[in-house]
């Protein structure tokens, strides 16, 4: 069964700094791999998605990175800002193309200015 | 392009009532799932539609959860009776076909049982 764990559950910085959101799964047989971002009262935005042929993704100041063999992503936020803090979810999805995501707790991430 | 229209947006009821949750998803979306999400857990795939028809619903506890499809467009999920632990938001996810890669989750209603 796939388990999906996000390390740490919390995490708070200045703003300006670069920060590593951690994310491991249990079996390495996946079809891909999504970070998303949640905020209080709100629906899940997805932020990067990973193809499991792929080894990383980026958009703006976000990259993300997948080591599939031993079942780890990292989400690298660049030049953190207040308007980041969110709790940002690690989801897999295995069983091929038509698998449901299985979903890590979060980093609730806290940006101080 | 409208994203996915849940409502209400949040609802109390005391235990053994009953709750109806309702979820429009995105125009032409034929897929569409409902999570289950407990405050510091992430979210937990309940049931997923394939237009009208269920495709998975293997995490939901069916003597006491329901939900239909009608139409192939709105779904409602229903709980009846409901117990403490079912407190949580429900997330409503709507995707174009069963195995793209994007899920458009809509803002989920909170729920508290008391």
């Amino acid at each position: 069964k796939q388990e999906v764990t996000q390390i740490p559950a919390a995490l708070s910085v200045p703003e300006g700094e670069n920060l590593v959101l951690n994310c491991s799964f249990t079996d390495s047989a996946i079809y891909n791999l999504q970070w998303f971002r949640q905020d209080p009262g709100k629906g899940l935005t997805s932020l990067l998605l990973i193809q499991s042929s792929q080894r990383e993704q980026t958009s703006g100041r976000l990259n993300a990175s997948l080591d599939k063999s031993s079942g780890r992503s990292t989400l690298y936020i660049a030049a953190s800002q207040p308007g980041d803090s969110a709790t940002y979810l690690c989801a897999v999805k295995g069983g091929g193309s038509q698998g449901n995501l299985i979903f890590g707790k979060g980093t609730k991430l806290s940006v101080k200015p | 392009e409208a994203g996915v229209a849940q409502s209400p947006r949040y609802k109390i009821i005391e235990k053994r009532q009953s709750v109806a949750f309702w979820c429009n998803p995105i125009s032409g979306h034929a897929t569409l799932y409902w999570y289950q999400q407990i405050l510091g857990q992430g979210p937990k795939l309940l049931i997923q539609f394939q237009n009208n028809g269920v495709v998975d619903d293997s995490q939901l506890p069916k003597d006491r959860f329901s939900a239909e499809r009608l139409k192939g467009v709105d779904s409602t999920l229903k709980i009846q009776p409901a117990k403490l632990e079912d407190s949580a938001v429900y997330l409503c996810a709507s995707s174009l076909v069963p195995g793209a890669l994007e899920q458009y989750f809509g803002p989920g209603t909170r729920l508290t049982v008391t």
